[in-house]
């Protein structure tokens, strides 16, 4: 998908556990996201970063922990998982800030939690 | 805050057939205008995009033009094809600088 892939693509695991997620790019590119896919929500995002070690939070943010020490990676950590973190999770880049610059999503991440 | 509104799915056609899938928008400031496709399985790809009042983007038979008198960029193609099915979703893009979706409108195409 263009550079970007994610890891692992399929997940269970038990409530309770910590899970981290990668995204690893081989664009460059400054801005990543974390989406989570839930139907009837479409997508929300959970965090993003400008850059290495510059992270924040989005809309749905709670129970969910970024990291980005280099450019290439941004992990999604899940400290303690919960059912309702049951989801698809997206990863997203950008070669730019402003409206005219669209993303490229990774291929997802299904994470079930038992 | 800005908002993306499709219509409910799924939009269930005939090949050959024509589409619309409705999409409205609130934003502040002078947003741009995307809609993405997921095939089943998949990521999210870029379907087509427009960045100011009245641009037409277009893509592989699909048209949407940037309505600001009436805040929406319906999705349109002339003849679907069974390949077509999938869900898609309509996103803006303001000075947030972050992708907003809509819930997303799945489309079955039957030959």
């Amino acid at each position: 998908d263009a550079g970007i892939t994610q890891s692992p693509r399929h997940k269970v695991t038990e409530t309770g556990t910590p899970v981290t997620l990668r995204c690893h790019q081989t664009e460059n590119h400054r801005y990543m996201y974390w989406y989570r896919q839930d139907p009837g929500h479409g997508l929300r995002l959970i965090h993003y970063s400008y850059g290495v070690k510059d992270t924040d939070k989005g809309e749905v943010s709670d129970g969910y922990s970024v990291s980005r020490s280099k450019t290439e990676d941004f992990l999604l950590t899940l400290e303690s998982a919960t059912s309702s973190q049951t989801s698809v999770y997206f990863c997203a880049i950008s070669e730019g800030q402003g409206a005219n610059y669209g993303y490229t999503f990774g291929s997802g991440t299904r994470l079930t939690v038992v | 805050g800005d908002s993306v509104t499709q219509m409910e799915g799924p939009v269930t056609l005939s090949e050959e057939a024509f589409l619309t899938i409705n999409c409205t928008y609130t934003a502040t400031g002078y947003p741009s205008l995307f809609w993405y496709v997921q095939y089943p399985g998949e990521g999210l790809q870029l379907l087509l995009k427009a960045t100011k009042a009245d641009d037409k983007g277009s893509n592989k038979g699909f048209e949407a033009t940037y309505r600001k008198e009436t805040t929406s960029f319906h999705l349109e193609k002339g003849s679907v094809q069974v390949s077509d099915s999938a869900v898609y979703f309509c996103a803006l893009k303001s000075n947030t600088d972050k992708l907003i979706f809509g819930t997303g409108t799945r489309l079955q195409v039957f030959p």
